[in-house]
């Protein structure tokens, strides 16, 4: 089925390790974004990729990196992980008139 | 990022009432308003994507209006059940393709 391809669903790391959140998408959408999803809280965007080859900070960027590999694949690295960093993450694609299609979220737990 | 509100925060209502809820953002640079349903463990699904004033959309039991040139849309649920239970997003996108999330509208349809 087309759409956004993220892994893992689900990660547990100790404070201080690393790690790599994957994104695909299969619709040859333009643009990518990465967003956190904080209990009682909206989505907060961390980082996006308008095209391939540009990315640009969201409201929450501190903490992470991110890596447009190319036009599908769009990567959020934590380097040193927190527990506030604690959370679900969303990747997702989109294209300005067909709204964006999210991926089915990775549950981050720093402990 | 534009201001988006979206009103009532949470809404609980018995089976088979109708309700409505409100997204409010700017009017200025506006191009188009995306809704989004999004229930708990699982990732945001497109409902409507609107361009012009005056728009009208309808799926099932769910419309959804709009108004660019006061900037804002009303989403309707008529004879609400327990599966509409959920977060309704609105999002609107800029003529600049930018797009804002709101915090969302958590409905609950008790049986």
């Amino acid at each position: 089925n087309a759409g956004v391809t993220q892994t893992p669903k689900f990660q547990v790391l100790k404070t201080g390790q690393s790690m790599t959140l994957q994104c695909a998408q299969d619709m040859n959408h333009n643009s990518m974004y990465w967003y956190r999803q904080d209990p009682g809280m909206g989505l907060r965007l961390i980082y996006y990729s308008a095209s391939e080859g540009t990315t640009d900070k969201g409201e929450v960027p501190n903490g992470y990196n991110v890596s447009r590999l190319n036009k599908r694949e769009f990567s959020l690295r934590l380097e040193s992980a927190a527990p506030s960093q604690t959370s679900v993450y969303f990747c997702a694609s989109s294209e300005i008139d067909y709204g964006y299609t999210f991926g089915s979220g990775t549950r981050l737990t720093v402990v | 990022i534009l201001n988006v509100e979206q009103s009532p925060q949470s809404l609980h209502v018995q089976e088979g009432d109708s309700t409505n809820f409100t997204c409010s953002f700017p009017s200025s640079n506006f191009y188009a308003l995306h809704w989004y349903r999004w229930e708990t463990a699982k990732s945001p699904e497109a409902l409507f994507v609107m361009t012009l004033n005056g728009d009208e959309k309808k799926k099932g039991r769910i419309s959804a209006t709009l108004n660019t040139k006061e900037g804002y849309s009303y989403l309707y649920i008529k004879g609400s059940q327990p599966e509409d239970s959920a977060t309704y997003l609105c999002a609107p996108t800029t003529n600049a393709g930018k797009s804002t999330f709101g915090d969302g509208t958590t409905l609950t349809v008790k049986p």
